[in-house]
């Protein structure tokens, strides 16, 4: 099994839909991150989680939030989806920062 | 200004061939640098960290210059299986990576 596991792995909604994207770690870390990628702009931070008591925003928060159910599990949602939400999502985890990053495989989001 | 800034590319090298590239930073008081790979539509994963002496790995050699805020990254004897994006990392502070948006890398036979 992948070390951070993302679901789904591709999805299409409509405009004003409600969606939540899933990600679960299995390497025991606390930090959790949401991250967007879009072409030539690389990735950027959505919301980050030190430990399930803890959830900050990133740099791009607007139109997301987030849930810590568990050490292990850190959903991101979009509560009313617009097309500029088209984007490919990582959900990633870290120790520390200083020993970079666990990426899951990433959610290809597409709003219509 | 970005805080981690990268030549896009593409850097479009015959096989054997070196090529080599550059991401410069804005935070003097960063502290952590890395190189991540990025095929595509894939997730990034971890190339190799840049020390500050600088550090190779295989035929992938990191290089730091704190003066003038950049890193570097040469890759030697190119292979097809290079063919990818490179992604800068920086750590500005303690609790996020800044990344650069990538230089692609193709590798030609």
């Amino acid at each position: 099994d992948a070390d951070v596991t993302q679901t789904p792995r591709n999805r299409i909604t409509k405009t004003g839909k409600r969606i939540m994207l899933e990600c679960s770690q299995t390497k025991g870390h606390d930090r959790m991150y949401w991250y967007r990628q879009d072409p030539g702009l690389g990735l950027r931070l959505i919301y980050y989680s030190f430990d399930v008591k803890d959830i900050n925003k990133g740099e791009i928060s607007d139109g997301y939030s987030v849930s810590r159910q568990a050490q292990a599990k850190f959903s991101l949602s979009l509560e009313s989806a617009i097309p500029n939400q088209t984007a490919l999502y990582f959900c990633a985890t870290s120790g520390t920062a200083n020993y970079g990053y666990t990426f899951g495989s990433g959610t290809r989001l597409t709003v219509v | 200004r970005k805080e981690v800034e990268q030549d896009p590319g593409p850097f479009n090298v015959p096989e054997g061939a070196t090529v080599a590239f550059n991401c410069t930073y804005s935070n003097s008081a960063s502290q952590s640098f890395f190189w991540y790979r990025q095929d595509c539509r894939k997730e990034p994963k971890l190339l190799m960290s840049v020390y500050s002496s600088g550090n190779e790995d295989g035929r992938f050699t990191a290089q730091l210059n704190r003066a003038s805020q950049y890193i570097s990254l040469l890759i030697r004897d190119s292979k097809l299986s290079d063919s990818a994006t490179y992604l800068c990392v920086v750590i500005p502070n303690d609790y996020k990576l800044s990344f650069g948006a990538g230089t692609t890398v193709t590798v030609r036979a």
